[in-house]
């Protein structure tokens, strides 16, 4: 089946600091993929869409400027938590579908991002 | 979106089948019925779909009603590996669409 490769897995960073995610589809081609972002036990909530090639399009509430997102090639998708505070803290998941009208949607491991 | 209503906890033994409902009354003739489950520190990984017909794969069997406004994911033999939040998502037709997670069913199960 089709994988989508997150890295990295986990992350600590200094309150004030960018980290960057990156998401890749390893053996398909994904002209859309998706972000979200976990609380510890509660459900996932989608932060944006991005399409390949075009900016993405943010969840009401999603700050655009803090949650950078870039979809720059057909395999890869990048989300950067910009000037990371503790409240930032949690697991960011990505997910990807092809453009042929997939049923399903490919998820990524997820990254668990702890600001300090 | 059209919502989904599901258990927030269920308990099976190992070896036993294990029956998931999921609650769809504002489902629309378009919707599909997706199931994914999530293990814990791991993302999400798809499980099964339909529209209106029941659908068997290797992991699981999903029962649609006749009325499509509930369906069933079915596990026949639960493992300890089955232990995961099992999500119930109406996923609309078309190319163009976007998945919003409820808060699923957490499935634990015993040895």
């Amino acid at each position: 089946g089709a994988v989508v490769s997150q890295h990295p897995s986990w992350v600590i960073c200094k309150s004030g600091t960018s980290v960057k995610i990156e998401c890749r589809s390893l053996d398909f081609q994904a002209t859309t993929m998706f972000w979200y972002r976990q609380f510890p036990k509660q459900s996932l909530m989608l932060m944006a869409t991005s399409n390949e090639g075009s900016k993405a399009t943010y969840e009401q509430g999603v700050e655009k400027d803090k949650f950078l997102i870039n979809h720059a090639s057909l395999t890869l998708s990048t989300l950067t938590v910009t000037s990371a505070h503790p409240e930032d803290s949690s697991f960011y998941i990505c997910s990807a579908r092809t453009g042929s009208g997939n049923e399903k949607l490919f998820f990524g491991s997820g990254t668990q991002l702890s600001v300090l | 979106d059209a919502k989904t209503t599901q258990p927030n906890s269920m308990e099976s033994n190992e070896e036993e089948p294990v029956h998931l409902p999921c609650n769809h009354s504002t489902i629309s003739g378009t919707d599909y019925i997706h199931w994914y489950r999530q293990l814990p520190s791991q993302g999400p990984e798809y499980v099964i779909h339909g529209l209106t017909s029941n659908v068997n794969n290797r992991m699981a069997s999903l029962a649609i009603a006749e009325d499509r406004k509930s369906s069933t994911l079915i596990l026949h033999r639960a493992t300890l590996r089955d232990a995961a939040v099992y999500y119930c998502i109406l996923r609309p037709r078309g190319s163009n669409y976007k998945l919003t997670f409820g808060k699923g069913t957490l499935l634990t199960v015993n040895p």
